[in-house]
């Protein structure tokens, strides 16, 4: 089972600022296979990121996701007031298609 | 427009059964998996259990905290996944959201859209 690891736990920025947000694997994710997923309070994750770098459908260009191996990253180039959320990162390169414990972004 | 709308949550003893219910529209159902994934207030996500699509033969996976608990189905007549649990537990507790897959072969996929989930308490 790969473990996911996200940092920082918290990030607090402004709106206009960029947005940097890690998730490590415990050992190599195949093919590149990380999704990112963003959740606001009180609805569903939506995913962001699928193939470590592809957007999903109508995602903004100011999300990116970058990384292989076990070291992946979402940059969010300039935060919008409504990109202030939980971000998870989730491997299916292997089996269970795990997440990992979510990086809160708040407005500082 | 792809839909998934969870039903069947609710207040239930430790022990006792309950089932849920996604139903789905806005793609062929009987081409795509479908899982469920569940919520603790306040923490994080847990893959719970999926049933592939046609292709994949209906195949089921189970996370290891529900196997022999918890049985997913489908009725592709009706566009719709279930969740029986049996056994329930107060850590099983939670908002159930229902995903569909994009699925990369075996127990290997994303969640490229998901219902607004409904809540299991688990409670005497």
């Amino acid at each position: 089972e790969i473990v996911l690891t996200q940092s920082p736990g918290t990030l607090s920025l402004s709106p206009g600022e960029r947005a940097t947000l890690s998730c490590r694997a415990s050992q190599s994710v195949s093919s590149s296979y990380l999704a990112w997923y963003q959740q606001k309070p009180g609805q569903a994750p939506r995913l962001l990121i699928s193939g470590a770098s592809s957007r999903a459908t109508g995602i903004p260009d100011r999300f990116s996701g970058s990384g292989s191996g076990t070291d992946f990253t979402l940059t969010i180039s300039r935060l919008e007031p409504e990109d202030f959320a939980v971000y998870y990162c989730q491997q299916y390169g292997s089996s269970p298609p795990d997440f990992g414990q979510g990086t809160r972004l708040e407005i500082k | 427009e792809v839909q998934l709308l969870e039903s069947g949550g609710g207040l239930v003893q430790p022990g006792g059964p309950l089932r849920l219910s996604c139903v789905a529209s806005g793609f062929t159902f009987s081409s795509y998996g479908l899982s469920w994934v569940r919520q603790v207030s306040g923490k994080g996500l847990e893959w719970v259990s999926t049933i592939t699509g046609s292709g994949g033969g209906d195949t089921t996976y189970y996370a290891d905290s529900v196997k022999g608990r918890f049985t997913i189905s489908r009725d592709n007549s009706k566009n719709t996944v279930y969740l029986w649990m049996n056994s329930l537990r107060a850590e099983d507790s939670a908002v159930y959201y229902c995903a569909r897959i994009l699925n990369y072969g075996g127990n290997r996929y994303f969640f490229d859209y998901w219902g607004q989930g409904t809540l299991v308490t688990v409670s005497s």
